[in-house]
């Protein structure tokens, strides 16, 4: 099993530039996760999907769109870049139904806007 | 809401000396609580949870976790710190909101000097 894979790892965009960033899991888990995680603030919740055709808002969803495409897939898209989204973005999947399931999460994709 | 407040952005032992990482949490009911661990430049990994089963916890590499309810707190200690033990921690909370929504902490970062 691969887990949780993410791509790319890294990318360097331009302001205004848009780009999508995938993520997919092999491990047939419901719920699906984008977080950012900047300097001194944990991770912060960007958008969610509890389960397949379902999306919410979480914590920082501003600038940003989410596709649940299959079970498998959850992307996030930046449609026109700021400065202000450079993060390091990480995607996470767990199985829906306890709090206290793990979350498992991929390597992340380290994004610099410019 | 949920929250967790790490009280130290970081913390410096040597190599064969115990670790105490501090968490205190903010809840209105019992809470489902985690540790996750990231190493540098790579993703999070769980290092152990908290299901209400037993207020001390252990979790893997020699880690454990005490539920203090009286006090709020779920501090992470070990006994003897390894030169592998460096990274970052994350107490995390989950709220309850019918399927998972984790709140993490500022993260504390582990510096194992020889």
């Amino acid at each position: 099993n691969a887990g949780v894979t993410q791509t790319p790892k890294f990318q360097v965009l331009k302001t205004g530039q848009s780009m999508t960033l995938q993520c997919a899991q092999d491990m047939n888990h419901n719920s699906m996760y984008w977080y950012r995680q900047d300097p001194g603030m944990g991770l912060r919740l960007i958008y969610y999907s509890a389960s397949e055709g379902t999306t919410d808002k979480g914590e920082v969803p501003n600038g940003y769109n989410v596709s649940r495409l299959n079970k498998r897939e959850f992307s996030l898209r930046l449609e026109s870049a700021a400065p202000s989204q450079t993060s390091v973005y990480f995607c996470a999947s767990t199985n829906s139904g306890s709090s206290y399931n793990e979350q498992f999460f991929g390597p992340g994709t380290r994004l610099t806007v410019l | 809401a949920q929250s967790v407040t790490q009280l130290d952005s970081h913390v410096s032992v040597s190599e064969g000396t115990p670790v105490l990482l501090r968490c205190n949490y903010s809840s209105s009911y019992s809470p489902s609580l985690f540790w996750y661990v990231q190493h540098p430049n790579k993703g999070l990994q769980l290092l152990l949870k908290y299901t209400s089963a037993a207020t001390l916890v252990k979790g893997i590499n020699g880690f454990e976790a005490e539920f203090k309810k009286s006090e709020t707190s779920f501090h992470l200690t070990k006994p003897s710190a390894h030169m592998s033990d460096a990274a970052e921690y994350f107490c995390v909370v989950s709220e309850l909101t019918g399927f998972q929504k984790l709140v993490f902490g500022t993260g504390t970062r582990l510096l194992v000097s020889p």
